[in-house]
């Protein structure tokens, strides 16, 4: 199964600051089907992003992702307060569908 | 806007049994694959078992495979997993989602906990 990493474990960054998460996989993703969701304590998680890129409905622009092949990278532009979350990565390019760890952004 | 509630978790002896469901609404489910996503305590999320539109087509992690059995019921729009011989390392929180192991997970239950705890 493909193993994907995130880096960093946490990021502690203050509003307004721009967060960017690293994705790597052990392999090379089939046509880049990398999902990225956010989710807060106790809550489900939420998608933000497939296909490496396309923005799910609802999510804001100043969420992005971006990359190919075995890196992907999820940019959040400036952060709001209801940005400090845990946000996973996801392929979905091989079976069984694997997740990331997880990055948690925190508030510095 | 897509619905999904599951119910059904608890707390269950290792070796037990316990079937969890997810009502849903707001979707044409009978178009839709679904799957159960779970995540242990503190832990991330693993893809547990997906099906597709057609009850025929199922799909299981290693983990489970021979002791989870997903079905769904198209005329209800619900899901089910019967989850067997349960062990420690069963124990999560349960969701319910939107889409299979090939597509992304665009719509998530509030998940249920299953505790496997003598």
């Amino acid at each position: 199964e493909i193993v994907l990493t995130q880096s960093p474990g946490t990021l502690s960054l203050s509003p307004g600051e721009r967060a960017t998460l690293s994705c790597r996989a052990s392999q090379s993703v089939i046509n880049s089907y990398v999902a990225w969701y956010q989710q807060k304590p106790g809550q489900a998680p939420r998608l933000l992003i497939y296909g490496a890129s396309s923005r799910a409905t609802g999510i804001p622009d100043r969420f992005s992702g971006s990359g190919s092949g075995a890196d992907f990278t999820l940019t959040i532009s400036r952060l709001e307060p209801e940005d400090f979350a845990v946000y996973y990565c996801q392929q979905y390019g091989r079976s069984p569908a694997t997740f990331g760890p997880g990055t948690k952004v925190d508030i510095k | 806007e897509a619905q999904l509630l599951e119910s059904g978790g608890g707390l269950v002896q290792p070796g037990g049994s316990l079937r969890l469901s997810c009502a849903t609404s707001g979707f044409r489910f009978s178009t839709y694959a679904m799957s159960w996503v779970r995540q242990a305590p503190g832990k991330g999320l693993e893809w547990v078992s997906g099906i597709g539109p057609s009850p025929t087509n199922t799909y299981y992690a290693d983990s489970v495979k021979g002791r989870f059995t997903i079905s769904r019921d198209n005329s209800k729009n619900t899901l089910y997993v019967q989850m067997d011989s349960l062990r420690a390392d069963d124990t999560a929180v349960y969701y319910c989602a939107r889409g299979s192991g090939a597509s992304p997970f665009d719509g998530w239950g509030q998940g249920t906990l299953v505790t496997v705890s003598s």
